[in-house]
């Protein structure tokens, strides 16, 4: 089976910088995956991360420890647009598993 | 415009009735999912379909039938045998390593 565990709620400051945090343990590893969800509405892909460091995408970055079983997603500059729900999503050896945690609703405050 | 439609966006069951979810995709994907949201839970995988008139069950398939007859559909049907089928039902799709989702359909029980 697979644990994965990221903080329920964060609040942050517009322009400023936030990290949500991602541990899971597995008992296969091909990927770690990050998704935006605003409320009612389907997640949208931001990251994948199969190796170790940081990938940076814009504003976003994703970083990847499989090591430490640990992932960080890291936003800047934020915008208000950027409360939403993000959920950190492992995949195990095969498609059939891409499992879920229960995502991090992030509110950014004017 | 190439995606995935869900539909319908809203659906209300009577107890003991069975309803099914519809789900189109235009993109050419192979490989088909369905996932249930419950508030303030991650994504829980009901079925998944790697190539057309196969599917396999997935973490919570109990309730849940589907078909795969077509490339591009993969219909749910949450049966009277689902005790609590309240919740967000997200179709998606998959090419590479990237998953896509519909927009959601949402079931309540009256």
């Amino acid at each position: 089976g697979q644990n994965i565990d990221q903080p329920t709620e964060m609040t942050a400051t517009e322009g400023a910088i936030v990290q949500i945090n991602c541990t899971y343990q597995t008992s296969g590893f091909n990927g770690l995956f990050w998704y935006q969800q605003h409320a009612g509405e389907a997640p949208t892909f931001l990251s994948y991360n199969v190796l170790d460091g940081l990938e940076e995408k814009g504003r976003f970055s994703s970083f990847l420890s499989r090591s430490k079983g640990y992932s960080y997603l890291l936003l800047k500059e934020l915008q208000m647009k950027d409360s939403a729900s993000y959920l950190c999503a492992v995949r195990d050896g095969s498609w059939y598993a891409l499992n879920f945690g229960k995502g991090t609703s992030l509110l950014v405050t004017p | 415009d190439g995606g995935i439609t869900q539909s319908p966006k809203y659906l209300f069951r009577k107890e003991g009735q069975n309803v099914t979810l519809s789900c189109e995709q235009n993109l050419n994907h192979d490989a088909m999912y369905w996932y249930r949201q419950d508030p303030g839970q991650g994504l829980r995988l009901i079925y998944y379909s790697q190539i057309v008139n196969d599917f396999q069950k997935g973490d919570i398939a109990e309730g849940y039938s589907v078909s795969r007859e077509k490339k591009e559909s993969f219909p749910l049907t949450v049966t009277s045998a689902q005790k609590n089928p309240t919740a967000f039902y997200l179709c998606a799709s998959r090419t590479g390593n990237t998953i896509y989702f519909g927009e959601g359909s949402w079931l309540t029980v009256v």
